[in-house]
């Protein structure tokens, strides 16, 4: 039972365009939601988060949005640079129920081509 | 400030061995996770302690497996008899406060368990 989907297993992108990484959620009790970028052979990276109030954080170069109906959210990345190719997860929690615990999707692969 | 930090590396073990993982956590954080990341599928909840205490150990597997996170020293996880389908990458995270939305998780860079 798969709560959260990332569909896409990879991605590329030309240098200097937006990436946008997309996931899915199931469980209506997920309340908030983080990204994590990560490179091989390290572990994931905190990105960014949205708390399910909102639906939009931006951080710099990194956005992401949240469409609570279609339980969608997407993380938009523009500028694209080669140094943000990596495995880049989306991660749900319950916060009041399980806040303690995070369900990953299975990660997409960005590369970002010169 | 020393992030999360994991040994070994890496871990091979022959059926039947038994693995133990170690894991300290980032300097003034007192909750600790383990997830595991099999090939190709992303990282899945298995226990989160608290000093000298287990809080959840919903994602444990009931047999072969356990946790510590003593009140001196590293949290261990601990693999009895260890079965080819334990290979896999297991991550230690570490948080100063229980809930994620109160500070993100940050992870240590993990150990690879081959089990031959």
């Amino acid at each position: 039972d798969q709560q959260v989907k990332q569909n896409s297993p990879s991605l590329s992108v030309q240098e200097g365009r937006i990436s946008i990484l997309n996931c899915d959620y199931t469980n209506s009790m997920f309340d908030y939601f983080l990204w994590y970028k990560k490179y091989p052979a390290e572990g994931p990276t905190f990105l960014i988060s949205i708390s399910s109030i909102k639906d939009k954080n931006e951080d710099g170069r990194f956005t992401v949005f949240l469409n609570k109906s279609a339980k969608h959210l997407s993380l938009h990345i523009v500028p694209s640079q080669p140094g943000d190719s990596a495995v880049y997860f989306c991660a749900a929690s319950a916060t009041k129920s399980s806040g303690d615990k995070l369900t990953f999707g299975t990660g997409t692969r960005l590369a970002v081509r010169p | 400030n020393a992030g999360v930090m994991q040994n070994p590396r890496h871990l091979v073990r022959r059926r039947g061995q038994e693995a133990r993982l170690r894991c300290s956590p980032m300097k003034g954080h007192s909750h600790v996770y383990w997830y595991r990341q099999l090939p190709e599928e992303g990282l899945k909840f298995m226990v989160y302690l608290q000093k000298e205490n287990i809080i959840d150990e919903s994602g444990m597997p009931k047999e072969r497996f356990s946790a510590e996170f003593p009140k001196e020293g590293p949290s261990i996880l601990r693999i009895q008899q260890v079965v080819r389908g334990d290979s896999a990458a297991y991550f230690c995270a570490s948080s100063p406060y229980k809930a994620v939305d109160a500070s993100p998780l940050h992870f240590g860079n993990g150990t690879r368990l081959t089990v031959t």
